[in-house]
């Protein structure tokens, strides 16, 4: 079966810095997506990897190491409306994509 | 602003009723999907139209039907629903069903079957 692993709840402090872990297995991949959902909100788009390797993008960065079904979101310099559910998803070989139960980060001050 | 909509935004029905909810994308893309999402559990696609031609019914039960009458629109159709139907419906689109390119959601429908 397919599945997408990623932590339930994460507690992080302002101003520090905080990694969200994703390991997946699907029938296929056709790249890895990270978004973003505030509480009551819709999931909004924060990156995409298909190759190995760090994409950065100002205070988050994607990695993704295909060989070890693994990815991770890095967030920089937390701030208070960081706090919302990340989502982890791979698009798997018919290009559907497969969802993780999100992980929800807490920022404190 | 993410250029889907969707209406209604929050729906609360009886088991024996019918409800539509209906999603519009002003992006110009060409597919269109709807998810469920429940409590602490993924989000499980429903639908997938490319090109108003429906491509995935992930074993979704036919008291759900979907209509997409044109790339802007997108239905759902709901009819003798279970409380466990109870969840918040999303619509998202994508230019296509490729690689890279990312859906955008619209804000749900939080429905609740009594």
């Amino acid at each position: 079966g397919q599945n997408i692993d990623q932590p339930t709840e994460m507690t992080a402090t302002e101003g520090a810095i905080v990694q969200i872990n994703c390991t997946y297995q699907t029938s296929g991949f056709n790249g890895l997506f990270w978004y973003q959902q505030h509480a009551g909100e819709a999931p909004t788009f924060l990156s995409y990897n298909v190759l190995d390797g760090l994409e950065e993008k100002g205070r988050f960065s994607s990695f993704l190491s295909r060989s070890k079904g693994y990815s991770y979101l890095l967030l920089k310099e937390l701030q208070m409306k960081d706090s919302a559910s990340y989502l982890c998803a791979v698009k798997d070989s018919n290009y559907q994509l497969i969802w993780g139960a999100g992980t929800k980060l807490i920022i404190k001050p | 602003e993410t250029g889907v909509t969707q209406t209604p935004r929050h729906l609360v029905m009886g088991m024996t009723n019918k409800k539509s909810l209906k999603c519009e994308q002003h992006l110009g893309h060409n597919a269109m999907y709807w998810y469920k999402q429940s409590a602490k559990k993924p989000l499980e696609l429903m639908f997938v139209y490319n090109f108003k031609e429906q491509t995935e019914n992930n074993s979704v039960p036919s008291r759900f039907s979907p209509e997409c009458p044109n790339s802007s629109h997108l239905f759902l159709h709901l009819h003798t629903l279970q409380p466990e139907d109870s969840a918040l419906y999303l619509c998202a689109s994508s230019q296509g069903l490729a690689d890279s390119y990312e859906q955008y959601f619209g804000p749900g429908t939080r429905l609740t079957v009594t």
